[in-house]
C-alpha cells in the first residue's frame, strides 16, 4: 500500500520567504510526526499530532514554526521568515496508534539561501 | 545529560564480523526501546523492537539493561548490506513522544 508521501521533496527559498511543507500519512493512521535533521545530526522531534490535535508543540524552535493537520490526515509545516540555520531535512512520519513503529516519508530537503 | 547517547562511531568491520552498539538513556522512567535503520539519505525505518526479556531477529539480538540505563544491538555474521546508521529511539511519559540517538554508523567492509 502507499507510504508517507512529502512534498516538495526538495525546496530552495530565499532567507526572509516563507515555505509550506506537506506531508501525507498512511491512510488511518492517527498519529503523525515532523522532525528535522540537519547534516550528520540526529533527529530533532518539533511536534506530534494526535488526530488533528497537537498535544505536544515543544519541539517548534521559534514562533516562526507552526503545523496544522486538518480532517485527521494531511498535514502542513509552516515557516515564516525563514533563515538559513532552517535548512535542513524534514521528515514526517504517522504510526496507526503508538509511536510503536513509525513510518516515515522521504522527507523534504529545504535549503534557504 | 542528553535523554539519549550513542557513540556516532564510524565502525568500520570486516564481513563476517560480529559488532555491538549501545545506547544510554537517562530517564530511569522510560517505557519503550527500538532501534531504527537509517540508510544514507533515506528515511530511518524500524528494525527492531527491544523488550525487557531481549529479543532476537535473525543475525540481529537487542538487549536492555535497565539496571545500567541502557540498550544494545547486536549484529552476528556482519553483511556489507548491513551498512547504515543505528538509531536508538527512547518513548518515555505517558503520551507518545519519542527521542532519537544521534544514531551509530556502521560501515562494513569486504
Amino acid at each position: 500500500g502507499a507510504g508517507v508521501s512529502q512534498s516538495p521533496s526538495n525546496k530552495v527559498t530565499e532567507k526572509g520567504k516563507d515555505v509550506e511543507l506537506r506531508c501525507d500519512p498512511i491512510s488511518g493512521h492517527t498519529a503523525l510526526y515532523w522532525y528535522r535533521q540537519s547534516l550528520g545530526q540526529g533527529l530533532e522531534f518539533l511536534i506530534y499530532f494526535q488526530g488533528n490535535s497537537a498535544p505536544d508543540k515543544s519541539g517548534l524552535p521559534s514562533d516562526r514554526f507552526s503545523a496544522e493537520r486538518t480532517g485527521g490526515s494531511v498535514s502542513t509545516l509552516t515557516i515564516q521568515r525563514t533563515q538559513q540555520e532552517d535548512s535542513a531535512v524534514y521528515l514526517c512520519a504517522s504510526s496507526l496508534k503508538t509511536p510503536y513503529e513509525q513510518y516515515f516519508g522521504p522527507g523534504t530537503r529545504l535549503t534557504v539561501t | 545529560r542528553k535523554e539519549v547517547e550513542q557513540d556516532p562511531g564510524p565502525f568500520n568491520v570486516p564481513e563476517g564480523a560480529t559488532v555491538a552498539f549501545n545506547c544510554t538513556y537517562s530517564n530511569s522512567a522510560s517505557q519503550s526501546f527500538f532501534w531504527y535503520r537509517q540508510d544514507c539519505r533515506k528515511e530511518p525505518k524500524l528494525l527492531m523492537s527491544v523488550y525487557s526479556s531481549g529479543n532476537e531477529d535473525g543475525r540481529f539480538t537487542a538487549q536492555l539493561n535497565r539496571a545500567s540505563q541502557y540498550i544494545s544491538l547486536l549484529i552476528r555474521d556482519s553483511k556489507l548490506s548491513d551498512s547504515a546508521t543505528y538509531l536508538c529511539v527512547v518513548r518515555s511519559g505517558g503520551y507518545q513522544k519519542v527521542t532519537f540517538g544521534i544514531g551509530t554508523k556502521l560501515q562494513v567492509i569486504p
